[in-house]
């Protein structure tokens, strides 16, 4: 089973900075990783696919990079409703499709 | 659009079963499968397994093997997933999820069915 490592746990960032979240794979998953973002009480929304690729209707201040054991999540100048919890999610092997533990994204 | 609603909340003793549902609109149910992610309370996201609604192929998580079974009835556009034996660590919010074409990351959420195990 590939383990996926985020960091940091939370990270405090004021709007209109910009936040980078990292993920780790225990082995390369080449570029087959998805970040979710995540607000209480609701569903995962999915942001990215293929490491890199926004989904459907998300704003381009959302960005992706990386490929193999480490990727980065950029998100660019931080709006209210940005501050959330976000998710990797590794599906290069499976069974198990395996997310990271999250980082909690939350206003300085 | 595409809609997945999922049943009501579940209070359930130790030992027991659960099955989940989850409606499917907006969409042709046989083309696309149907995955299920749980999170316990506080916790991450955990995937749970697969279902083919075209042919009921399944594929499970190796921590739910033997518990889990997944099906789907294609005259409602239904899919479920009953977990036996439960444990209070199954307490969790449980998703249903797809994809936008047969892919592995999902895009469209049922809004989740929260199982509460406790004697």
């Amino acid at each position: 089973e590939i383990v996926m490592t985020q960091s940091p746990a939370t990270l405090s960032v004021s709007p209109g900075e910009r936040a980078t979240l990292s993920c780790r794979a225990s082995q390369s998953v080449s570029s087959n990783l998805a970040w979710y973002q995540q607000k209480p009480g609701q569903a995962p929304r999915l942001l990215m696919y293929d490491a890199s690729t926004r989904a459907t209707g998300i704003p381009a201040r959302f960005s992706g990079s990386g490929s193999g054991t480490e990727f980065t999540l950029t998100i660019g100048s931080l709006q209210s409703e940005d501050f959330a919890v976000y998710y990797c999610q590794q599906y290069n092997n499976w069974p198990p499709y395996t997310f990271g533990q999250g980082t909690k994204l939350d206003i300085k | 659009q595409v809609q997945l609603v999922q049943s009501g909340a579940e209070v359930k003793k130790p030992g027991a079963s659960v099955k989940v549902s989850c409606k499917a609109s907006g969409y042709t149910f046989t083309t696309y499968g149907i995955t299920w992610v749980r999170q316990a309370p506080g916790q991450g996201l955990e995937w749970m397994g697969w279902i083919s609604d075209y042919n009921g192929n399944t594929r499970y998580a190796q921590n739910f093997q033997g518990r889990v079974t997944m099906t789907t009835d294609t005259s409602t556009s239904t899919a479920y997933m009953e977990l036996r034996s439960l444990r209070s660590d199954d307490t969790a919010m449980y998703y249903c999820a797809r994809s936008r074409g047969n892919f592995p990351f999902w895009n469209y959420w049922g809004q989740g069915t929260l199982v509460t195990v406790s004697s």
